[in-house]
């Protein structure tokens, strides 16, 4: 079945680092592809999506390319802020909606 | 445009108690999701609704899970009896259609002790 596989967390930088958020998925078909940003103690909220191969998604200075040909949509920031400080997960649909799978997360840490 | 909503916000009880989640979606999303996040975990789908009918409810545990949506809007979800590994956050979602991601609530956190 469709399968989303992320980077291990928790990852930890300092403020205005340069942040990679790896995320790498199985599925049948042309999936759409999310980020989905949960903040402490908040519900899920959708960050950026894509929905065909080579779309750039972006949002709050975040960006992420879906690759078809590595199977990959990483998420990046070029200068992160404390306040990024949550958990991402990867997620895909198919074409339909259908078969929304979720990865496990990763969680950002951002220091001062 | 509102959000979706879900109540309670937390829930604490007992195991082989019995309790029930709402969920109020977005208006106009005909598709409404269940998921279940258990802590450090991704949300795992327990069932899809496309109106008021099921699409997907290979996840959910039927011997103890059911969910209804009435009249194609609000929906609840029950659990009875209750395990104590059934703790854990339960997330509504709607979405208007395929493509453009879902809209999720705040959850309801269940704590069976």
């Amino acid at each position: 079945g469709d399968s989303v596989t992320q980077m291990e967390g928790p990852v930890t930088l300092s403020e205005e680092a340069f942040l990679t958020i790896n995320c790498t998925y199985t599925a049948t078909g042309y999936p759409s592809l999310f980020w989905y940003v949960q903040y402490p103690g908040e519900g899920l909220q959708l960050l950026l999506k894509a929905t065909k191969a080579d779309d750039k998604g972006s949002n709050k200075g975040f960006e992420a390319t879906y690759r078809k040909e590595t199977t990959s949509f990483h998420l990046e920031k070029g200068s992160v802020q404390v306040s990024d400080s949550a958990v991402y997960f990867c997620a895909l649909s198919g074409y339909y909606g259908q078969n929304f799978v979720f990865g496990p997360g990763t969680r950002l840490s951002v220091l001062p | 445009e509102a959000g979706v909503a879900q109540s309670p916000r937390y829930k604490i009880i007992e195991k082989r108690q019995s309790v029930a989640f709402w969920c109020n979606p977005i208006s106009g999303h005909a598709t409404l999701y269940w998921y279940q996040q258990i802590l450090g975990q991704g949300p795992k789908l327990l069932i899809q609704f496309q109106n008021n009918g099921v699409v997907d409810d290979s996840q959910l545990p039927k011997d103890r899970f059911s969910a209804e949506r009435l009249k194609g809007v609000d929906s609840t979800l029950k659990i009875q009896p209750a395990k104590l590994e059934d703790s854990a956050v339960y997330l509504c979602a709607s979405s208007f259609g395929a493509n453009y991601g879902y809209t999720f609530g705040s959850g309801t956190r269940l704590t069976v002790v």
